[in-house]
């Protein structure tokens, strides 16, 4: 069974831009998150996706955004991209999450972007 | 809010030697306890979790219990190895609770 995967793996922008990140998620899994990874805040959770509606949402300001479609493929964006929103951006995917119970997330290798 | 706290890295061992992660959190209520690891340009895969208080999780020869009393979940292993050099998170989660990771624990084991 493949694994999670995102494109691209790596992506240069420059302040003011905006970016579109894409994550499979393996097959048969209808949970998606997303989290950004850096070296000076560690791993921190932005959204979840779940049956294409966010069920969950990390303190981040509205420049991020995210959907799911009918597939369970979702997208990331970040609009009017600033310095510090360079980082590892790593999706993780699941079965389900019932409340009350944890379904193990496999993450994908992650897309790092680089803002100049 | 619920934050989770390791140790800072590196862990420097040698091989065979035990390894001790230490982590602790801080949540209202209980949330579900996991160690991930990362190797190098990969993403993160769990390595073990616990889901209520006194569970031990346990997998590859690490083990890791959820102390509700000290609000604790160290990761440990009798006998290192080479390959087990990566680096380990400790994180918070499950049900309705956002996971909260902690900053990630550096391991490099010699030969």
């Amino acid at each position: 069974k493949a694994g999670v995967t995102q494109t691209p793996r790596y992506l240069i922008k420059t302040r003011g831009q905006q970016v579109t990140l894409s994550c499979s998620p393996i097959s048969g899994h209808r949970s998606v998150s997303w989290y950004q990874q850096t070296p000076g805040q560690g791993l921190q959770f932005l959204f979840e996706y779940f049956s294409e509606t966010q069920r969950n949402k990390g303190n981040f300001p509205g420049r991020f955004s995210g959907r799911q479609f009918s597939n369970s493929r979702s997208e990331m964006n970040v609009s009017t991209l600033e310095l510090g929103d360079s980082a590892l951006y790593l999706c993780a995917s699941s079965l389900d999450r019932d409340r009350g119970t944890y379904n193990e997330q496999f993450f994908g290798p992650g897309t790092r972007l680089t803002v100049l | 809010g619920n934050s989770v706290t390791q140790m800072e890295g590196p862990v420097t061992l040698s091989e065979e030697a035990f390894l001790t992660i230490n982590c602790t959190y801080t949540a209202t209520g209980y949330p579900s306890l996991f160690w991930y690891v990362q190797y190098p340009g990969e993403g993160l895969q769990l390595l073990l979790k616990a889901t209520k208080a006194d569970d031990k999780g346990s997998n590859k020869g690490f083990e890791a219990t959820y102390r509700k009393e000290t609000t604790s979940f160290h990761l440990e292993k009798g006998s290192v190895q080479v390959s087990d050099s990566a680096v380990y998170f400790c994180a918070s989660g499950g049900g309705s609770y956002i996971p909260t990771f902690g900053r990630g624990t550096s391991l490099i084991v010699h030969p």
